[in-house]
């Protein structure tokens, strides 16, 4: 089965930049997407297809996907960006979720 | 606008059955399959399987073969996942998500306790 390994938490002061990345073998070759759940909620699609963002979403988040390793980006995070984020990809007719991490904004 | 509706919560003895409903409206039912995930209690994210309203057509993760079942009600656009043989490390929200090449719109989540 196909893994995707992402970091358990991220630390970010307010209003830096914060990377989450989720690394996967040749990861570059699929289209990963992003959802962000806050405590309770279920989970809302952030970035899809590596760098694109729905609309509502702030442009503060974007997405980066090459070789073996995709990265959400969260430039100027916020303290309501704390919340865990998933990576997400479609390998051999199932989908595959990352393990989560968990941001936490300073 | 879509939603995803889902069952409200469940308490289960283990091995029992459990079946989550999932009501969607605001969209073509039929267009676009119904995907189960699920998160046991302070864990991530787990996929289950995924069901093509139109055709019922179905396809299951590898850990939950032979155990679930997804389903749905046409008239009722309605999908719905039944769980057998439940054990206590079922305990977990279980979601519906449509699937659009990646899963835009999520169900409120059903809470299934077994013990």
């Amino acid at each position: 089965s196909y893994d995707l390994t992402q970091p358990l938490s991220v630390s970010v002061a307010l209003g830096q930049t914060a990377r989450i990345t989720c690394v996967g073998n040749n990861i570059g070759s699929k289209s990963v997407h992003w959802y962000q759940q806050m405590s309770g909620q279920a989970p809302v699609v952030v970035i899809y297809r590596d760098t694109n963002r729905p609309a509502g979403i702030p442009e503060r988040f974007s997405g980066s996907n090459s070789g073996n390793t995709a990265t959400l980006t969260i430039s100027g995070a916020q303290g309501g960006d704390e919340a865990d984020y998933y990576c997400q990809v479609w390998d051999s007719y199932s989908w595959v979720f990352g393990g989560g991490t968990k941001l936490t904004v300073l | 606008q879509v939603q995803l509706v889902q069952s409200g919560a469940e308490v289960k003895k283990p091995g029992a059955s459990v079946k989550v409903s999932c009501k969607a409206s605001g969209y073509d039912f039929a267009n676009y399959d119904i995907n189960w995930v699920r998160q046991a209690p302070g864990q991530g994210l787990q996929w289950m399987g995924w069901m093509n309203p139109n055709s019922a057509n179905t396809g299951y993760a590898h850990q939950f073969q032979g155990r679930v079942s997804m389903t749905r009600d046409t008239s009722k656009t309605t999908a719905f996942m039944e769980l057998t043989g439940l054990r206590s490390d079922d305990t977990a929200v279980y979601y519906c998500a449509i699937n659009y090449f990646h899963f835009p719109y999520w169900g409120q989540g059903s809470m299934v306790a077994v013990s």
